[in-house]
C-alpha cells in the first residue's frame, strides 16, 4: 500500500489567497484525521472524519478553514483567505475502527505551507 | 479532558547509551489507548507502538522497550544501545475509547540526539 499521500509537499502563498490541501487516505481506512504543527502550539487536531462524515470540527481554528472529504478516498483543507500565522505543517493520518478499539493512526508526509 | 506530557524537552546521549523517554497522561476514561511515534529529521511521523489501558505488560521489540504503569499514568520509552539513526522527535500521544473519540492527544514532544 502506498500509505497517505498528501499533496503538494511544499506551499508558499501571499497572504489573502486561497490554499488547497489534498490527501489520499490508506484504501479501506474509515478514520481520517487533520492535524497541524507548529512550533509554539506542536501537534494539534483540526478535525477528523468517520465514513466522510465530520465528527469532531473543534480544533479548525475559525471560519477561514473548511474540511471536505467527498469521497472515502479523498479529502481537502481549504484556507481562504490565507494569513501568515497558518504557516505550518499539516498533517493528514487514517485509521481503520475494528474489534481492536482505537488503532493506530498512519500519517502523510505532511504539507508545509508557508504564507507570506 | 485528556493530557498529554512529556517533560523533557531535549535529550542528548553517546552511542551506546541507553535512554529512556518518559510519558505521563491524564485521562478520566477508563479505556484508553496510548501509542509512541518517532518524527525523524525528513519530518514524518512514523507510528512505533499501541498499547490499550488493560495491557499493562511491558514491550520489547528489539533495541526498544515499553513500560506502562497505570498506577502513575506513565508510558515511558527507553531506547537500548542507542543509534545515531534514533536521533529524532519522540511523541507519546493518547486516544479515549469510552468518549469515542478517536482522535490522538499529543504531547510536546521529546527531541533526541544521538552523538557518535
Amino acid at each position: 500500500d502506498a500509505g497517505v499521500i498528501q499533496s503538494p509537499r511544499h506551499e508558499v502563498t501571499e497572504m489573502g489567497q486561497e490554499v488547497t490541501l489534498r490527501c489520499k487516505p490508506i484504501s479501506g481506512h474509515d478514520y481520517l484525521f487533520w492535524y497541524r504543527q507548529t512550533m509554539m502550539r506542536g501537534l494539534e487536531l483540526l478535525i477528523y472524519f468517520n465514513n466522510n462524515v465530520p465528527i469532531d470540527d473543534s480544533g479548525m481554528p475559525e471560519d477561514r478553514f473548511s474540511a471536505k472529504m467527498p469521497n472515502a478516498s479523498f479529502s481537502t483543507l481549504k484556507i481562504q483567505p490565507s494569513e501568515p500565522r497558518d504557516s505550518a505543517v499539516y498533517f493528514c493520518a487514517s485509521s481503520l475502527s475494528g474489534a481492536r478499539g482505537n488503532t493506530e493512526a498512519f500519517f502523510g508526509q505532511g504539507t508545509r505551507l508557508t504564507v507570506v | 479532558a485528556q493530557k498529554v506530557t512529556q517533560a523533557q524537552t531535549e535529550i542528548s546521549v553517546v552511542e551506546k547509551e541507553d535512554v529512556t523517554l518518559d510519558c505521563v497522561y491524564e485521562t478520566r476514561d477508563t479505556t484508553y489507548y496510548l501509542f509512541w511515534y518517532k518524527q525523524p529529521p525528513s519530518g514524518e511521523l512514523v507510528f512505533l507502538i499501541r498499547r490499550n489501558s488493560f495491557d499493562e505488560q511491558n514491550e520489547i521489540s528489539g533495541r526498544y522497550s515499553w513500560n506502562f504503569q497505570k498506577s502513575t499514568s506513565s508510558f515511558n520509552f527507553t531506547i537500548t544501545a542507542s543509534q545515531v539513526v534514533d536521533s529524532a522527535v519522540y511523541f507519546c500521544a493518547l486516544s479515549e475509547a469510552g468518549t469515542g473519540r478517536r482522535a490522538l492527544t499529543f504531547g510536546s514532544g521529546t527531541r533526541l540526539q544521538v552523538q557518535p
